[in-house]
């Protein structure tokens, strides 16, 4: 198991499409989390699993916005009727349950609406 | 959530101490001071972290100051490859037991010949 991985890489979609992200994290983390980071600035949170439940949503979590883990294992981010506005890099990250280790991030997909 | 303001950018020698300071003054007694890096196109990169104490791994020293309004990061032989973006971030503690980073903009650090 290498770190956390993320696919696709890249993304380019029409606007008005929908796009589906999926990660797997590191096998034994039990913590899944989904940033954003657009163009210049820090990765935003957007959600977190524990296992297979989603507990807590940002508020830059759109209704256009779902995320489903659903074996508790990897993860899926889709975005529905995407905006041009949504093109950013959409990172992964995982943790144990137990410690103050710090997450381990994924290399990102990065989408581009035209 | 408390912030952080750390400078926009630092250039450092190739093998001189590379010393980035971070301010959080409106830090909670329990929250931790994470500190990541991100390399272009890549993932952050967890360094160090640490409460109230200074703290030394394999790649990095953190200095807490006793107040907790502010630390500083060192790398002590900075390489050309730790060219990076430097967050520095307070933990903040979500529902359920997991915890939320908040990055700021980071500090540009340029490591030179």
């Amino acid at each position: 198991d290498t770190g956390v991985s993320q696919n696709p890489r890249h993304k380019i979609t029409k606007r008005g499409q929908n796009v589906t992200f999926r990660c797997d994290p590191i096998s034994e983390h039990n913590r899944l989390y989904w940033y954003r980071q657009t163009l210049g600035q820090g990765p935003e949170f957007l959600t977190y699993f524990q296992n297979e439940a989603q507990l807590e949503k940002s508020r830059l979590l759109s209704d256009r916005f779902s995320a489903e883990r659903p074996k508790g294992s990897f993860s899926t981010l889709e975005i529905q009727r995407t905006e041009q506005g949504d093109s950013a890099m959409y990172l992964c990250a995982s943790s144990f349950l137990q410690g103050t280790a710090g997450y381990t991030f994924g290399s990102g997909t990065r989408l581009t609406v035209v | 959530d408390a912030k952080t303001t750390q400078p926009t950018s630092m250039d450092c020698a190739e093998g001189r101490a590379a010393n980035l300071p971070c301010n959080h003054s409106t830090i909670s007694g329990n929250e931790y001071v994470y500190w990541y890096r991100q390399i272009h196109s890549q993932g952050p990169q967890y360094i160090i972290h640490g409460l109230k104490n200074n703290e030394t791994n394999e790649m990095a020293s953190l200095i807490i100051t006793e107040d907790r309004k502010s630390s500083t990061l060192i790398l002590p032989h900075a390489t050309l490859r730790d060219t990076a973006v430097y967050y520095c971030i307070v933990r903040v503690p979500l529902t359920g037991g997991g915890n939320k980073l908040t990055f700021g903009t980071g500090t540009q650090l340029k490591v030179e010949l």
